[in-house]
């Protein structure tokens, strides 16, 4: 059974910080590694990694995999209040599903 | 990326009864899924709706308690059927960009809360 493990569940921060989001993952027939970000409702796609070593960066926000250790990892820098939500990542496969972990909770303080 | 739109975005039922979410993709995509989360859980993949055939579930999921159509490729239905209060989710669909293999754009979401 697919399975993606994210770590921590939880973590409070002040504004400005800079935090790490782990996420490791036994995904069969794997393709690619995506994070999104919710806030209330529907999850919002941040990243999709296919290959590893590669950081992906988008603004405060960067992610990079690692195919060989099955690990990865979203960056997020000088954080802001707005940043506080779940971040989620998951496994996809080459048929197309995605298994999700249990997601981190972040919450930023001012 | 696509436009998701869920009816209804949310709703209270009784137990026993039965609700139908439906699911519209503003473009024609090959890839709609649905998803539940459970309160304070992560999303958990119910099924693929495939277009001109029957879903695909997944391990802990029959189509007598989620029946899903599909019946063209903008469109999708999800029905949670005899539902009890562990029903109680918020249901989402997704869809994945066509030619970009494994990346789905969410719907809004149907909280569903059952008494």
């Amino acid at each position: 059974e697919d399975k993606v493990v994210q770590s921590p569940l939880s973590l409070v921060v002040h504004e400005g910080d800079t935090v790490t989001l782990n996420c490791s993952y036994e995904v069969t027939n794997f393709r690619s590694l995506l994070w999104y970000k919710q806030e209330k409702k529907a999850p919002t796609f941040l990243f999709m990694l296919t290959s590893s070593g590669i950081e992906k960066k988008s603004g405060r926000l960067s992610s990079i995999l690692d195919k060989k250790e099955l690990f990865s990892i979203l960056n997020i820098t000088a954080t802001q209040t707005g940043d506080s939500a779940v971040y989620l990542c998951a496994g996809g496969t080459s048929y197309g599903k995605l298994t999700f972990g249990q997601g981190t909770i972040l919450t930023v303080h001012p | 990326s696509a436009v998701i739109s869920q009816k209804p975005s949310r709703d209270i039922c009784q137990r026993g009864t039965s609700l139908t979410i439906q699911c519209q993709v503003d473009s024609q995509v090959t890839m709609m899924f649905w998803y539940r989360q459970q309160p304070g859980q992560s999303l958990t993949l119910i099924a693929t709706a495939n277009q001109g055939s029957e879903a695909t579930y997944e391990s802990g999921f029959v189509i007598d308690k989620f029946p899903i159509s599909r019946p063209n490729l903008t469109f999708s239905t999800l029905t949670v059927s005899n539902m009890s209060p562990e029903d109680s989710s918020i249901y989402l669909c997704s869809v994945e960009v066509p030619t970009r293999y494994n990346e789905q754009f969410f719907g809004p979401g149907t909280r569903l809360t059952v008494l």
